[in-house]
């Protein structure tokens, strides 16, 4: 069974630091890997999806990137804000499987 | 166009009590999920569908039932509430395989 993994659980940053998020995974036949951010008391919000057969993925400030062979995958976010501070989750998608299974998340705080 | 929306958004039940958590979507997805979040877990699937008519079992899903009778509509209900069923309730849906899943704003069931 694919077990997701996101360390830390918070982090705090003071405005414009670059961040980077970490999630690890335990079964490397994936087909592809989303990031959410999570806004207290909201739904989820996809910010990027990485196909097995990339490395990384870019939106504006985030970039995402993976390595399957690892089992892992960053976050990075650069010259952060406090608008960025909120949960981000890493879910993961099996070859094969048509559901995700999520990390815990990390909850960001960025700081003024 | 609004995306996926779940109703009621808050909800409390006695012991033993039945209720209906709608679903709806309006993108035409094929594909449709239904989470629960438990405080500090990652989001385990309860069920899911990958059309109307075809639905099968996540990782969770004892204590709940769905049904597809359109693309649009996936509703869940609990038969007999009980306290462990206590969480907030998340539904999403997607297009094809290499689309992300849009999230719903999520219903917060509390069972007393």
């Amino acid at each position: 069974k694919q077990e997701v993994t996101q360390i830390p659980a918070a982090l705090s940053v003071p405005e414009g630091e670059n961040l980077v998020l970490n999630c690890s995974f335990t079964d490397s036949a994936i087909y592809n890997l989303q990031w959410f951010r999570q806004d207290p008391g909201k739904g989820l919000t996809s910010l990027l999806l990485i196909q097995s057969s990339q490395r990384e993925q870019t939106s504006g400030r985030l970039n995402a990137s993976l390595d399957k062979s690892s089992g892992r995958s960053t976050l990075y976010i650069a010259a952060s804000q406090p608008g960025d501070s909120a949960t981000y989750l890493c879910a993961v998608r099996n070859t094969g499987a048509n559901n995700l299974f999520f990390g815990t998340g990390t909850r960001l705080t960025v700081i003024p | 166009n609004a995306g996926v929306t779940q109703t009621p958004k808050f909800r409390i039940l006695k012991i033993g009590q039945s209720m209906t958590l709608q679903c709806t979507q309006d993108m035409n997805h094929n594909y449709m999920y239904w989470y629960r979040q438990d405080p500090g877990m990652g989001l385990k699937l309860i069920y899911y569908s990958v059309g109307a008519g075809i639905t099968d079992k996540g990782e969770v899903p004892n204590g709940y039932n769905v049904s597809r009778s359109t693309t649009e509509d996936f509703p869940l209900r609990l038969e007999l509430a009980a306290p462990s069923q206590t969480s907030v309730y998340f539904c999403a849906s997607r297009t094809d395989s290499n689309q992300p899943q849009h999230f719903g704003d999520g219903t917060r069931l509390s069972i007393l």
